[in-house]
Protein backbone atom coordinates (compact mmCIF):
# COMPACT_ATOMS: atom_id res chain seq x y z
CA UNK A 1 0.00 0.00 0.00
CA UNK A 2 0.77 3.16 -0.82
CA UNK A 3 1.97 5.77 2.37
CA UNK A 4 3.72 9.28 1.79
CA UNK A 5 5.14 10.64 5.19
CA UNK A 6 5.51 14.18 5.93
CA UNK A 7 8.59 14.30 8.75
CA UNK A 8 7.59 18.36 9.75
CA UNK A 9 4.88 18.61 12.03
CA UNK A 10 5.38 22.54 11.98
CA UNK A 11 7.49 25.10 10.15
CA UNK A 12 7.79 28.68 10.37
CA UNK A 13 9.43 31.56 7.88
CA UNK A 14 9.42 35.26 8.04
CA UNK A 15 7.52 36.83 5.77
CA UNK A 16 9.48 37.22 1.85
CA UNK A 17 11.89 34.58 3.06
CA UNK A 18 11.92 31.37 1.35
CA UNK A 19 10.46 27.74 3.17
CA UNK A 20 10.53 24.41 1.97
CA UNK A 21 8.14 21.74 3.00
CA UNK A 22 9.43 17.64 2.96
CA UNK A 23 7.60 15.06 1.52
CA UNK A 24 8.39 11.39 1.07
CA UNK A 25 6.22 8.44 -0.48
CA UNK A 26 6.45 4.40 -0.58
CA UNK A 27 5.24 2.85 -3.85
CA UNK A 28 5.57 0.42 -6.39
CA UNK A 29 3.92 2.20 -9.47
CA UNK A 30 5.65 3.84 -11.91
CA UNK A 31 3.32 6.34 -13.07
CA UNK A 32 1.23 8.22 -10.38
CA UNK A 33 0.68 11.80 -9.48
CA UNK A 34 1.56 13.70 -6.78
CA UNK A 35 -0.14 16.72 -4.90
CA UNK A 36 0.33 19.22 -2.61
CA UNK A 37 -2.73 21.14 -0.70
CA UNK A 38 -3.35 24.02 1.40
CA UNK A 39 -5.63 24.27 4.11
CA UNK A 40 -6.27 27.39 5.70
CA UNK A 41 -7.61 27.67 9.12
CA UNK A 42 -11.76 27.31 9.06
CA UNK A 43 -11.38 26.95 5.07
CA UNK A 44 -11.84 24.74 1.88
CA UNK A 45 -8.77 22.65 0.86
CA UNK A 46 -7.31 23.58 -2.13
CA UNK A 47 -4.62 22.27 -4.44
CA UNK A 48 -1.41 24.35 -4.62
CA UNK A 49 0.37 22.32 -6.83
CA UNK A 50 0.60 18.92 -8.80
CA UNK A 51 3.40 16.62 -10.29
CA UNK A 52 2.76 13.67 -12.56
CA UNK A 53 5.67 11.52 -12.17
CA UNK A 54 6.36 10.57 -15.81
CA UNK A 55 7.21 14.06 -16.26
CA UNK A 56 10.90 14.91 -15.41
CA UNK A 57 10.69 18.66 -15.04
CA UNK A 58 9.49 20.35 -11.82
CA UNK A 59 6.38 21.82 -11.73
CA UNK A 60 5.94 25.43 -10.73
CA UNK A 61 2.92 27.41 -9.98
CA UNK A 62 4.20 31.21 -9.68
CA UNK A 63 5.79 31.26 -5.90
CA UNK A 64 5.43 27.41 -5.82
CA UNK A 65 7.84 24.94 -6.95
CA UNK A 66 8.81 21.46 -6.51
CA UNK A 67 11.80 19.24 -5.94
CA UNK A 68 10.45 15.92 -7.51
CA UNK A 69 13.06 13.30 -7.01
CA UNK A 70 11.41 10.32 -8.36
CA UNK A 71 14.21 7.68 -7.23
CA UNK A 72 14.19 8.79 -3.96
CA UNK A 73 10.61 8.88 -3.70
CA UNK A 74 10.96 12.57 -2.82
CA UNK A 75 8.64 15.53 -3.13
CA UNK A 76 9.19 18.53 -1.38
CA UNK A 77 7.58 22.36 -1.71
CA UNK A 78 9.41 25.15 -2.17
CA UNK A 79 7.40 28.53 -1.04
CA UNK A 80 8.86 32.06 -2.36
CA UNK A 81 8.78 35.45 -1.21
CA UNK A 82 6.20 33.88 1.65
CA UNK A 83 3.36 36.02 2.28
CA UNK A 84 0.40 35.96 5.56
CA UNK A 85 -1.63 34.40 3.50
CA UNK A 86 0.48 30.99 3.22
CA UNK A 87 -0.48 30.23 6.17
CA UNK A 88 -2.38 27.25 6.46
CA UNK A 89 -1.76 22.88 6.96
CA UNK A 90 -0.04 21.75 4.07
CA UNK A 91 -0.70 17.92 2.72
CA UNK A 92 1.18 16.11 0.03
CA UNK A 93 -0.86 13.73 -1.50
CA UNK A 94 -0.36 10.26 -3.54
CA UNK A 95 -2.76 9.35 -6.35
CA UNK A 96 -3.29 5.94 -6.38
CA UNK A 97 -5.57 4.15 -9.03
CA UNK A 98 -7.43 0.81 -7.87
CA UNK A 99 -8.58 -2.30 -9.78
CA UNK A 100 -12.35 -1.83 -10.82
CA UNK A 101 -12.00 2.14 -12.36
CA UNK A 102 -11.51 3.75 -7.86
CA UNK A 103 -9.04 5.99 -7.60
CA UNK A 104 -8.06 7.85 -3.79
CA UNK A 105 -5.48 10.25 -2.43
CA UNK A 106 -3.60 9.30 0.16
CA UNK A 107 -1.87 12.06 2.39
CA UNK A 108 0.36 12.69 4.51
CA UNK A 109 0.08 13.62 8.13
CA UNK A 110 0.56 17.51 6.89
CA UNK A 111 2.52 20.48 8.10
CA UNK A 112 1.51 23.65 10.08
CA UNK A 113 3.26 26.47 8.66
CA UNK A 114 3.16 29.81 10.28
CA UNK A 115 4.23 33.08 8.52
CA UNK A 116 6.06 35.62 10.84
CA UNK A 117 5.57 39.80 9.47
CA UNK B 1 -14.89 28.75 -3.12
CA UNK B 2 -14.53 25.36 -5.38
CA UNK B 3 -18.14 25.34 -5.62
CA UNK B 4 -18.57 22.24 -3.40
CA UNK B 5 -20.80 22.71 -0.76
CA UNK B 6 -21.33 20.64 2.58
CA UNK B 7 -24.69 20.54 5.27
CA UNK B 8 -24.12 20.90 8.09
CA UNK B 9 -21.06 22.81 8.65
CA UNK B 10 -21.34 21.43 12.11
CA UNK B 11 -23.13 18.63 14.03
CA UNK B 12 -23.30 18.12 17.92
CA UNK B 13 -25.22 14.28 18.53
CA UNK B 14 -25.68 11.98 21.18
CA UNK B 15 -23.85 8.95 20.87
CA UNK B 16 -25.95 6.51 19.42
CA UNK B 17 -28.04 8.71 17.09
CA UNK B 18 -27.88 8.04 13.67
CA UNK B 19 -26.74 11.41 11.59
CA UNK B 20 -26.62 12.26 8.00
CA UNK B 21 -24.44 14.77 5.95
CA UNK B 22 -25.22 15.66 2.37
CA UNK B 23 -22.30 16.61 -0.18
CA UNK B 24 -23.33 19.19 -3.02
CA UNK B 25 -20.34 19.25 -5.93
CA UNK B 26 -20.77 20.56 -9.21
CA UNK B 27 -22.97 19.02 -12.35
CA UNK B 28 -19.87 18.82 -13.83
CA UNK B 29 -18.11 16.35 -10.77
CA UNK B 30 -18.44 12.89 -11.95
CA UNK B 31 -16.41 11.60 -9.22
CA UNK B 32 -16.40 12.39 -5.47
CA UNK B 33 -14.52 11.24 -3.07
CA UNK B 34 -15.55 11.07 1.24
CA UNK B 35 -12.54 11.45 3.45
CA UNK B 36 -12.54 12.00 7.05
CA UNK B 37 -10.23 14.01 9.11
CA UNK B 38 -9.29 13.87 12.72
CA UNK B 39 -7.29 16.29 14.76
CA UNK B 40 -3.47 16.55 13.75
CA UNK B 41 -3.66 13.58 10.96
CA UNK B 42 -4.66 14.09 7.19
CA UNK B 43 -7.15 12.78 5.93
CA UNK B 44 -8.44 9.27 5.83
CA UNK B 45 -9.85 7.89 3.00
CA UNK B 46 -13.66 6.62 2.82
CA UNK B 47 -15.32 6.07 -0.72
CA UNK B 48 -15.15 6.81 -3.99
CA UNK B 49 -18.49 6.94 -6.67
CA UNK B 50 -18.15 7.02 -10.23
CA UNK B 51 -21.26 9.01 -11.55
CA UNK B 52 -23.81 6.87 -9.35
CA UNK B 53 -21.41 3.88 -8.72
CA UNK B 54 -19.75 3.32 -5.09
CA UNK B 55 -16.28 1.87 -6.74
CA UNK B 56 -14.41 1.74 -3.57
CA UNK B 57 -15.37 1.56 0.48
CA UNK B 58 -12.45 2.10 2.73
CA UNK B 59 -11.76 -0.86 5.34
CA UNK B 60 -12.37 2.55 7.54
CA UNK B 61 -16.43 1.87 6.59
CA UNK B 62 -17.56 0.17 9.46
CA UNK B 63 -21.04 -1.63 8.67
CA UNK B 64 -22.11 1.40 10.68
CA UNK B 65 -22.04 3.98 7.59
CA UNK B 66 -23.31 3.84 4.46
CA UNK B 67 -22.83 6.22 1.69
CA UNK B 68 -25.03 7.25 -1.33
CA UNK B 69 -25.00 9.17 -4.32
CA UNK B 70 -28.18 8.77 -6.68
CA UNK B 71 -28.27 10.13 -9.53
CA UNK B 72 -24.39 10.61 -9.48
CA UNK B 73 -25.65 14.34 -8.22
CA UNK B 74 -25.26 15.22 -4.30
CA UNK B 75 -23.95 12.57 -1.95
CA UNK B 76 -25.15 11.11 1.95
CA UNK B 77 -22.90 10.40 4.18
CA UNK B 78 -24.89 8.82 6.88
CA UNK B 79 -23.60 7.30 9.99
CA UNK B 80 -25.76 4.72 12.60
CA UNK B 81 -25.47 4.48 16.30
CA UNK B 82 -22.79 7.09 16.48
CA UNK B 83 -19.91 6.82 18.64
CA UNK B 84 -17.46 9.29 19.92
CA UNK B 85 -14.87 7.93 17.95
CA UNK B 86 -16.63 9.38 14.92
CA UNK B 87 -15.50 12.55 16.42
CA UNK B 88 -14.28 14.28 13.22
CA UNK B 89 -14.35 16.56 10.78
CA UNK B 90 -16.08 14.64 7.69
CA UNK B 91 -15.06 15.74 3.62
CA UNK B 92 -16.43 15.75 0.47
CA UNK B 93 -14.39 16.68 -2.71
CA UNK B 94 -15.48 16.38 -6.19
CA UNK B 95 -13.54 15.82 -9.61
CA UNK B 96 -14.68 16.34 -13.49
CA UNK B 97 -13.96 14.02 -15.98
CA UNK B 98 -10.60 12.70 -16.25
CA UNK B 99 -9.10 15.47 -14.12
CA UNK B 100 -6.94 15.14 -11.18
CA UNK B 101 -7.79 17.96 -9.25
CA UNK B 102 -9.87 17.19 -6.07
CA UNK B 103 -11.97 20.01 -5.17
CA UNK B 104 -13.09 20.04 -1.50
CA UNK B 105 -16.23 21.23 0.77
CA UNK B 106 -15.93 22.69 3.90
CA UNK B 107 -16.34 20.06 5.77
CA UNK B 108 -18.85 18.80 8.09
CA UNK B 109 -17.78 18.81 11.97
CA UNK B 110 -19.11 15.99 13.99
CA UNK B 111 -19.02 15.93 17.72
CA UNK B 112 -20.49 12.99 19.74
CA UNK B 113 -20.96 13.43 23.02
Amino acid sequence: AQTVTQSQPEMSVQEAETVTLSCTYDTSESDYYLFWYKQPPSRQMILVIRQEAYKQQNATENRFSVNFQKAAKSFSLKISDSQLGDAAMYFCAYRTLTQGGSEKLVFGKGTKLTVNP
Amino acid sequence: DTGVSQNPRHKITKRGQNVTFRCDPISEHNRLYWYRQTLGQGPEFLTYFQNEAQLEKSRLLSDRFSAERPKGSFSTLEIQRTEQGDSAMYLCAGLRGGNTEAFFGQGTRLTVV
